[in-house]
Order: structure tokens, then C-alpha cells, then sequence
């Protein structure tokens, strides 16, 4: 899905590093997400966004950070990674919530 | 709270049997239900959802069931095949919060040649 595309795919980092993923969409789609996965936990909620200029906690927001100037992009920053925010981060978007997310092809943080 | 609870947490079944994961839901006004695919090391992919003035979708082998009085929902693959191994995932969305999704703890799907 050449659609949503995620930047970088792998990242490794250190304890108390400031890191940001990228997430960008081209098909203007209003909601965008962004989830963790771990091993047992399946996808938890990070944050999401309705709009540009509109987001809200998920189920695990703290230690995160997002922003949303533009429709389609929805970057979130770690501001102090910690090795607890070692995970795949997905980025999804929908052009409602009752229509299908389309996921990107995820983000694998490594934090020493 | 909104919650969604799905089982069991890993399946195996012989190639050509059916497979059923089922899950509950904790918000009666609920009206929407997904089901993602995600196989190794890719990224999860939607294969059917339904809405709650439904109570039944198929898909060729791939059916999913709605009963809203008792919360739950389930997905039903018939004649499994080596390519439905995956990790599957409901998720529901709260009324309560229209703006996002509610995800399952996900079922690894295995399926025994």
C-alpha cells in the first residue's frame, strides 16, 4: 500500500534520546492512529488523530508526543525514550472511523 | 470501560477443518466490527467487518456472525488453508468515542498440514 508509508523502518536509539517516527498518507484520509505491538499485547492505542489540529490519548499515550499541522502527516516523538518504548509502531489512517484502516508497514524501535 | 475481549488466544486446526474465534464486547452501542489479518511480519490488513443492523457477512470462506444482545461477534473460516495462518484481530468501536477503534488481544491461527 504505497498510500501510507512510515519513515524510518528501523531505528535504534539510546535511553533519553529525543526520537521521531514519520507517518504520511496521500489519500487525505481524515483519522490517523498510531499503535504499538508487543509480543501478548496485540495493537494498543497510542494516540489519535480526527483531523488536523484534533488528536487524543489512546490507551498508552504517556511518554509520547503528536502533532498534526497537515491531513496527511501524523508524526509521533518520543520525547525520552525509554527501553520499555522498544516495540513495531504502526501508523494507520481511515477516511471515517467505520471504514477500514489502512496500516503502514510499521517502524521497529530498538531503545538501548 | 471500553473493552474487547477475544478467544481463544491460539488455535490450531488440520488443513480443510473450520476455525472459530469469537469475541465480546463491552459497549452496547457498539455498531461497528472489523476483523484484521496479519500475517508474520507484516502489517495487519482488514478481511471482513460487519455493522451492527447486520447479523450475518460472508466472504467465500470467511464469515462473520452479530449478535448484539449478547455482545460477542465471531469470525468462522471454513476449509482452512495453509495461507490462513496468521495472527487475527477483532476490534469494535465505542459509541462512547466515536473517533477511534478498540482492538482485540489477537488469536495466532495455526493450521496443521
Amino acid at each position: 500500500d504505497a498510500g501510507i508509508t512510515q519513515s524510518p523502518r528501523y531505528k535504534i536509539t539510546e535511553t533519553g534520546r529525543q526520537v521521531t517516527l514519520m507517518c504520511h498518507q496521500t489519500w487525505s484520509h481524515s483519522y490517523m492512529f498510531w499503535y504499538r505491538q508487543d509480543l501478548g499485547h496485540g495493537l494498543r492505542l497510542i494516540y489519535y488523530s480526527a483531523a488536523a489540529d484534533i488528536t487524543d490519548k489512546g490507551e498508552v499515550p504517556d511518554g509520547y508526543v503528536v502533532s498534526r499541522s497537515k491531513t496527511e502527516n501524523f508524526p509521533l516523538t518520543l520525547e525520552s525514550a525509554t527501553r520499555s518504548q522498544t516495540s513495531v509502531y504502526f501508523c494507520a489512517s481511515s477516511r471515517t472511523v467505520y471504514n477500514e484502516q489502512f496500516f503502514g508497514p510499521g517502524t521497529r524501535l530498538t531503545v538501548l | 470501560g471500553e473493552n474487547v475481549e477475544q478467544h481463544p488466544s491460539t488455535l490450531s486446526v488440520q488443513e480443510g477443518d473450520s476455525a472459530v474465534i469469537k469475541c465480546t464486547y463491552s459497549d452496547s452501542a457498539s455498531n461497528y466490527f472489523p476483523w484484521y489479518k496479519q500475517e508474520l511480519g507484516k502489517r495487519p490488513q482488514l478481511i471482513i467487518d460487519i455493522r451492527s443492523n447486520v447479523g450475518e457477512k460472508k466472504d467465500q470462506r470467511i464469515a462473520v456472525t452479530l449478535n448484539k444482545t449478547a455482545k460477542h461477534f465471531s469470525l468462522h473460516i471454513t476449509e482452512t488453508q495453509p495461507e490462513d495462518s496468521a495472527v487475527y484481530f477483532c476490534a469494535a468501536t465505542p459509541y462512547s468515542s466515536a473517533s477511534k477503534i478498540i482492538f482485540g488481544s489477537g488469536t495466532r491461527l495455526s493450521i496443521r498440514p
